[in-house]
């Protein structure tokens, strides 16, 4: 079974810059595992941010940006602001009939 | 403006059948893959199925195979999930999804599924 693993939490001040990872069980993320990103606040849909690894949203803000770190897919937020605090998800293709697998999520805490 | 609206959420007991929609505006549907994913509650996302633009390919998580259907109706612009054989925990938030390009950039609300007795 493929697990794509993510911190649970984490906490930034506001200004701060703060990288959150995604891993795989199955070995290194490469661009091939074509990496988006979401955003969740309580009672809220998911919101899209980042895809392809990189590449944004119209309505994603600068702040924001999505890279390969170490074998690992990373979302960096520099110059935190509060409204960022919620909840992060990464999504990873494993192709074919494993299809897309969602990471555990990471809790972001700004104070 | 893209939309998507799902319905057809309720409560159902164990092994009840549900079948949701998703109704889709704003944007050709016809030329998009669509997804389904879903959340229990208080719990993380999890992808369920997605379908080609023209339903010649479906792809399903592992736990729904052989009790859950997506289809489409490209004349209608809908999507749908048909849930058989429902379990406890496939009580959860249903959302559906616009997959283009290798992004997942429009979401619906959601629809709540209920399973139990």
């Amino acid at each position: 079974q493929t697990v794509v693993t993510q911190e649970p939490s984490l906490t930034v001040s506001p200004g701060g810059t703060v990288t959150l990872t995604c891993a795989s069980s199955t070995g290194a993320v490469t661009s091939g595992y074509y990496p988006n990103w979401f955003q969740q606040k309580p009672g809220q849909a998911p919101r899209a941010l980042i895809y392809s690894t990189s590449n944004k949203h119209s309505w994603t803000p600068a702040r924001f940006s999505g890279s390969l770190l170490g074998g690992k897919a990373a979302l960096t937020l520099s110059g935190v602001q509060p409204e960022d605090e919620a909840e992060y998800y990464c999504l990873l293709y494993h192709g074919g009939i494993l299809s897309w697998v969602f990471g555990g999520g990471t809790k972001l805490t700004v104070l | 403006e893209v939309q998507l609206v799902e319905s057809g959420g309720g409560l159902v007991q164990p092994g009840g059948s549900l079948r949701l929609s998703c109704a889709a505006s704003g944007f050709t549907f016809s030329s998009f893959w669509m997804t389904w994913v879903r959340q229990a509650p208080g719990k993380g996302l999890e992808w369920v199925a997605n379908i080609k633009q023209d339903g010649s390919e479906k792809y399903y998580v592992d736990y729904v195979k052989g009790r859950f259907t997506i289809s489409r109706d490209n004349t209608k612009n809908s999507l749908y999930l048909q849930m058989n054989s429902l379990r406890v925990d496939d009580t959860a938030v249903y959302f559906c999804a616009r997959h283009h390009d290798w992004a997942f950039g429009y979401w619906g609300q959601g629809t709540l599924v209920t399973v139990s007795s």
